[in-house]
């Protein structure tokens, strides 16, 4: 079974500031994906990142990069340059095989502060 | 990417009553998947839409209360039958493309059970 968690249920940034979101995942599967979403308060679940389990870099997308330690079985997410908009739920997900479902963390909110 | 479009985008039912949530998506997809996000709560996994077969459910999910149809690569509908207030949710669809590792979702559909 694969199982995310995520420490923070909340978190503030100061505008321009960089902040991580903290994932710690576990699986048996020797291959997977891991993805971080963000949920504004519309609901919509907005695709982030993706770093698959085989993947030598950690993955960056703009002013989202995914600090991936194997080892230790985390995949952080790092948002330099905090923007108000950032303000928003943080989702933490896996998969193992492609095309299986997604496990989701519980989430952290973002608050950006100006 | 993928562009995913869901109807209704919200709606206010009676209990009782039952509601049909259709998924569109603009491309060939192998697997199409309905979660349920509960107010405040992460999502949870309702069932895989499998297309020529019948969807694979969860544990606490039965097809009788959730049934699921999938009638070709790009479309999919969940119903929520005999509805009550606990069922109450956002009920959002999600797939994979059939290369790539991203996994897309709707916009979401807001239920509201009175």
């Amino acid at each position: 079974a694969q199982k995310i968690t995520q420490t923070q249920p909340g978190m503030f940034v100061q505008e321009k500031e960089a902040v991580t979101l903290d994932c710690t995942y576990d699986t048996s599967d020797p291959s997977y994906g891991l993805f971080w979403y963000k949920q504004p308060s519309s609901g919509e679940m907005i695709f982030l990142i993706y770093q698959g389990s085989y993947d030598q870099q950690n993955a960056t997308e703009g002013r989202y990069s995914l600090n991936f330690q194997k080892a230790r079985k985390s995949a952080n997410l790092v948002i330099s340059a905090s923007q108000l908009g950032d303000s928003a739920m943080y989702f933490c997900a896996m998969r193992g095989l492609s095309n299986t479902p997604l496990v989701f963390g519980k989430g952290t909110r973002l608050s950006v502060i100006a | 990417s993928a562009v995913i479009s869901q109807k209704p985008s919200r709606d206010i039912c009676q209990r009782g009553t039952s509601l049909t949530i259709q998924c569109q998506v603009d491309s060939q997809v192998t697997m199409m998947f309905w979660y349920r996000q509960q107010p405040g709560q992460s999502l949870t996994l309702i069932a895989t839409a499998n297309q020529g077969s019948e969807a694979t459910y969860e544990s606490g999910f039965v097809i009788d209360k959730f049934p699921i149809s999938r009638p070709n690569l790009t479309f999919s509908t969940l119903t929520v039958s005999n509805m009550s207030p606990e069922d109450s949710s956002i009920y959002l669809c999600s797939a994979g493309l059939l290369v790539g590792n991203e996994q897309f979702f709707g916009p979401g559909t807001r239920l509201t059970v009175l």
